[in-house]
């Protein structure tokens, strides 16, 4: 298994522009997970979905964050327009019901 | 208020034992987790504990759980120096998603 996939991993952008992140769980888990760590607050849940439905999205920080899962094997998250503030490592996890999280190496987002 | 807590850095010599400790809050939480991050990596799953045991033992690590002081602990034996990392400990509430600490960073002197 390769194990939980985000693309990509790195990313620098400006101010203002619109920015995707995407992740592939690992097949057969119906569980997937958002988060966001930095210095700072440290790892952040962001949104989780179960069967590709969102369950709980209070930890996304402002409207001009979203994120879907069209099918359960891909998600995204945009950040439109993205900020300085929102500078951080984003992680993506997948899970089975009642199994440990796995996670993906994570994007590093750099907005300047 | 729901809080997991871990001393933010500990620092050992090479072939000690290195002891990383957590304190949570929910005392109905049913899994505790050991999580490892590496430099520019994701979370790795290190080990789990039900929360009906109080010890686990894989290979150098022990975790022990003690549920009446939501104290847990991950002990490394022989600690090496690929052992420098990230190490997260999380509860897992019945009806919530994980709880995680802030992280304790382990540093290895030679």
């Amino acid at each position: 298994d390769a194990g939980v996939i985000q693309s990509p991993r790195h990313e620098v952008t400006e101010m203002g522009q619109e920015v995707t992140l995407r992740c592939k769980p690992i097949s057969g888990h119906n569980s997937l997970f958002w988060y966001r760590q930095t210095m700072m607050r440290g790892l952040e849940l962001l949104i989780y979905f179960n069967n590709n439905v969102p369950i709980d999205d209070s930890g996304m920080p402002e409207d001009r964050f979203s994120a879907k899962m069209p099918n359960a094997s891909f998600s995204t998250l945009k950040i439109q327009p993205s900020e300085p503030r929102d500078s951080a490592v984003y992680f993506c996890a997948s899970s089975q019901k009642g199994s440990p999280l796995h996670f993906g190496n994570g994007t590093r987002l750099t907005v300047t | 208020g729901e809080d997991v807590e871990q001393s933010l850095f500990l620092s050992v010599r090479e072939g000690d034992s290195s002891v990383i400790n957590c304190t949570y809050t929910d005392s109905s939480s049913t899994y505790l987790y050991w999580y490892k991050q590496e430099p520019g990596a994701g979370l790795q799953l290190l080990t789990y504990i039900f929360s009906n045991m109080d010890m686990k033992q894989d290979q150098r690590l022990t975790v022990l759980l003690n549920k009446k002081d939501k104290h847990l602990s991950l002990r490394i034996a022989d600690t090496q120096t690929g052992d420098s990392a990230i190490y997260f400990c999380a509860e897992s509430p019945p009806r919530d998603q994980l709880i995680w600490g802030a992280g304790t960073k382990l540093i290895i002197k030679p």
